[in-house]
């Protein structure tokens, strides 16, 4: 099946540093996801990629969509505190809803404040 | 977006029983997820839950094991039957919001004993 690598597995930073990690893929997707989780909570979307070389931003947040449709990044800027938490990258394969998601392993962030 | 309310939060239970999982969704949606996590992993697709017909499992995932109930377009069960401590993880059901990505609900945490 679908496979996603994603890395780092974990980052530990201070505040105030930036943050990067990325996902790649031997198959295409035709979406990206990028989420992130807190400890007893369910994933959160934190921005969506639909389009190869799409450059999104949300807030401090900024993630592309490769133009081989095989990778993904997401930056985060001046990492704050509140940052800590589990990140998710997952690809979506179909065009129409309901299409199954494969989720990265994660990238656990460690801020210091 | 869609608010999924997951119940119960978490659970601590017996090995050789079951546990039966709900997910309620304030809007309509036609297909609702139910995806597994285990300690320190990422998420696993268990099935995809459509109203008025079977779930379709993926590989690995038997309906015996964890058969999965979807009688309106709001609302859906899983069961987690006969459990073993290799059953302890976070379940979590999710649904397709279009352009706004997958959201999940809160996950229930189970551990078997």
């Amino acid at each position: 099946g679908q496979q996603l690598n994603q890395s780092p597995q974990s980052m530990f930073i201070q505040e105030g540093e930036d943050v990067s990690m990325n996902c790649t893929s031997s198959s295409i997707f035709n979406t990206w996801l990028w989420y992130k989780q807190d400890p007893g909570e369910g994933p959160v979307l934190l921005i969506a990629l639909y389009k190869a070389g799409e450059l999104t931003s949300n807030g401090r947040l900024t993630a592309q969509f490769g133009i081989t449709r095989k990778d993904s990044f997401l930056n985060i800027s001046a990492s704050i505190p509140s940052d800590v938490g589990i990140y998710f990258c997952a690809g979506q394969s179909g065009e129409t809803s309901g299409s199954r998601l494969t989720f990265g392993e994660g990238t656990q962030l460690t801020v210091n404040p | 977006s869609a608010v999924i309310s997951q119940k119960p939060s978490r659970d601590i239970c017996q090995r050789g029983t079951s546990l039966t999982i709900q997910c309620q969704v304030d809007s309509q949606v036609t297909m609702m997820f139910w995806y597994r996590q285990q300690p320190g992993q990422s998420l696993t697709l268990i099935a995809t839950a459509n109203q008025g017909s079977e779930a379709t499992y993926e590989s690995g995932f038997v309906i015996d094991k964890f058969p999965i109930s979807r009688p309106n377009l709001t609302f859906s069960t899983l069961t987690v039957s006969n459990m073993s401590p290799e059953d302890s993880s976070i379940y979590l059901c999710s649904v397709d919001q279009g352009w706004y990505g997958y959201t999940f609900g809160s996950g229930t945490r189970l551990t078997v004993v």
